[in-house]
C-alpha cells in the first residue's frame, strides 16, 4: 500500500538556524498536505500543495512538492521558539481519498 | 469557521468497559469524518472514514466490532470503544471535511486511559 516517509525524526536547532523535513511517498501524489502539532495539541493544517514542481511560502516557511509528485519538503528559516512542534506531511493518492501521514519530524528549538 | 470538537478530552476507564467519544463539526457540514490514533512520539493512523447515512469503511487491521463508529448527522460522528483494554489507551484524534474541499479540520483529540 501507500508510503510517506518522513526524515529525520527529530530535529534540534540552536534558535536563528534554518531547519529542513522531508517527505517522501511511495506512489504519485494528488496533493500532499502539512499539518503542525504542538506539544499536547492536535494537528493543525498549514499547506496544501498539487502541481508538479510546486513552491509556496508562508512567511519563513517554504514548501515545496516535486517534479514527479512523490516527495515534499518543509524548509523553515531563522527558526524561532514559537516553531516548536511536530511537522507532518500527509499525502493524497486521489482527490477526496484519504490521508497517509509521515511519521512526523519533531522540531526543538533552543533559545 | 470550521471548527471540530471533541468529547470528552480524556477519560479513565476500567479494562472491559465501553467508552463512546463524539466528534462534531460546530459550524460546517462535514460529509466525512475520519478517525484517528496516535500513540506517543508516532505519527497519526488512520482507523476509518466515515461517510454521513452509511457504513464506516474501516482500514487494514481494524477491527469494526471493537471500534464501533456511528455518522448519524452532517455533524456528529461517534466512536464507541467496546469492552476497553489497556493496550486501547491511546490519542484518538478525529477530523472531518467539508465535500470536495480538501483540506481536513482536527479535532483538539480525546486521551483514553484504561485501566
Amino acid at each position: 500500500g501507500q508510503q510517506v516517509m518522513q526524515i529525520p525524526q527529530y530535529q534540534h536547532v540552536q534558535e536563528g538556524e534554518d531547519f529542513t523535513t522531508y517527505c517522501n511517498s511511495s506512489t504519485t501524489l494528488s496533493n500532499i498536505q502539512w499539518y503542525k502539532q504542538r506539544p499536547g495539541g492536535h494537528p493543525v493544517f498549514l499547506i496544501q500543495l498539487v502541481k508538479s514542481g510546486e513552491v509556496k511560502k508562508q512567511k519563513r516557511l517554504t514548501f515545496q512538492f516535486g517534479e514527479a509528485k512523490k516527495n515534499s519538503s518543509l524548509h523553515i528559516t531563522a527558526t524561532q521558539t514559537t516553531d516548536v512542534g511536530t511537522y507532518f506531511c500527509a499525502g493524497q493518492g486521489n482527490q477526496g481519498g484519504k490521508l497517509i501521514f509521515g511519521q512526523g519530524t519533531e522540531l526543538s528549538v533552543k533559545p | 469557521g470550521a471548527v471540530v470538537s471533541q468529547h470528552p478530552s480524556w477519560v479513565i476507564c476500567k479494562s472491559g468497559t465501553s467508552v463512546k467519544i463524539e466528534c462534531r463539526s460546530l459550524d460546517f457540514q462535514a460529509t466525512t469524518m475520519f478517525w484517528y490514533r496516535q500513540f506517543p512520539k508516532q505519527s497519526l493512523m488512520l482507523m476509518a472514514t466515515s461517510n454521513e447515512g452509511s457504513k464506516a469503511t474501516y482500514e487494514q487491521g481494524v477491527e469494526k466490532d471493537k471500534f464501533l463508529i456511528n455518522h448519524a448527522s452532517l455533524t456528529l460522528s461517534t466512536l464507541t470503544v467496546t469492552s476497553a483494554h489497556p493496550e486501547d489507551s491511546s490519542f484518538y484524534i478525529c477530523s472531518a471535511k467539508n465535500g470536495r474541499k480538501y483540506e481536513q479540520f482536527f479535532g483538539p483529540g480525546t486521551r483514553l486511559t484504561v485501566l
